[in-house]
């Protein structure tokens, strides 16, 4: 398996533009997780799915923010309108099992001007 | 609300030296620890995991200790490669919920 795949690795926007970061999570893995790294706050969750169904996006930080799961191969990350404060690293990762080890993607840069 | 804590933001080790991480909780419902190392530009990856039934558990240079009753888990390096340099995050499961620390970088110096 070629691991969590996410796309693109980079992104630079302005403020107020629609963003959308993409994830492929490893085959058989039934736990979706994004994450948002920042140097203030580190690693924090914003939302995971199970089954694809989403269970818990208390993380999300606004409703700006929204996430979607159409089948088991495929997420997204959406944030409309985007605002300088949501530059940080967003990562994706899936595991086997809730609380098992969790496979990440190399992560997407979002710069917003 | 910091339930996971990682209070050294960094550690400089001298290489063949044993490097030593530490990790403090606030939630005795934890039951499952875990300790991830992250390279620049990459995602972090699987080290070390822990549950609480043990306290100690051990792979080639790396051991994560856990003491339940002060809530603190420590991960031991030994000896410290230059190729350890990276960023280490611990982890925290249980109750339904899982946290993360902010993370400690680590530097081992040849």
């Amino acid at each position: 398996d070629a691991g969590v795949i996410q796309s693109p690795r980079h992104e630079v926007t302005e403020m107020g533009q629609e963003v959308t970061l993409r994830c492929k999570p490893i085959s058989g893995h039934d736990y979706l997780f994004w994450y948002r790294q920042t140097m203030m706050r580190g690693l924090e969750l914003l939302i995971y799915f199970n089954n694809n169904v989403p269970i818990d996006d208390s993380g999300m930080p606004e409703d700006r923010f929204s996430a979607k799961m159409p089948n088991a191969s495929f997420s997204t990350l959406k944030i409309q309108p985007s605002e300088p404060r949501d530059s940080a690293v967003y990562f994706c990762a899936s595991s086997f099992g809730r609380f098992h080890e969790q496979y990440f993607g190399p992560g997407t840069r979002l710069t917003v001007t | 609300d910091q339930q996971v804590k990682q209070n050294s933001p960094s550690l400089s080790v001298q290489e063949g030296r044993i490097s030593i991480l530490n990790c403090d909780y606030t939630n005795s419902m934890f039951d499952y620890f875990l300790w991830y190392k992250k390279y620049p530009a990459e995602g972090p990856t699987f080290l070390i995991s822990i549950s609480s039934i043990k306290d100690k558990n051990e792979d080639g240079r790396f051991t994560v200790f856990l003491n339940k009753s002060a809530k603190h888990l420590s991960l031991h390096i030994v000896p410290s490669q230059p190729g350890d340099s990276a960023v280490y995050f611990c982890a925290a499961n249980g109750n339904n919920d899982m946290r993360f620390g902010a993370g400690t970088r680590l530097t081992v110096k040849p």
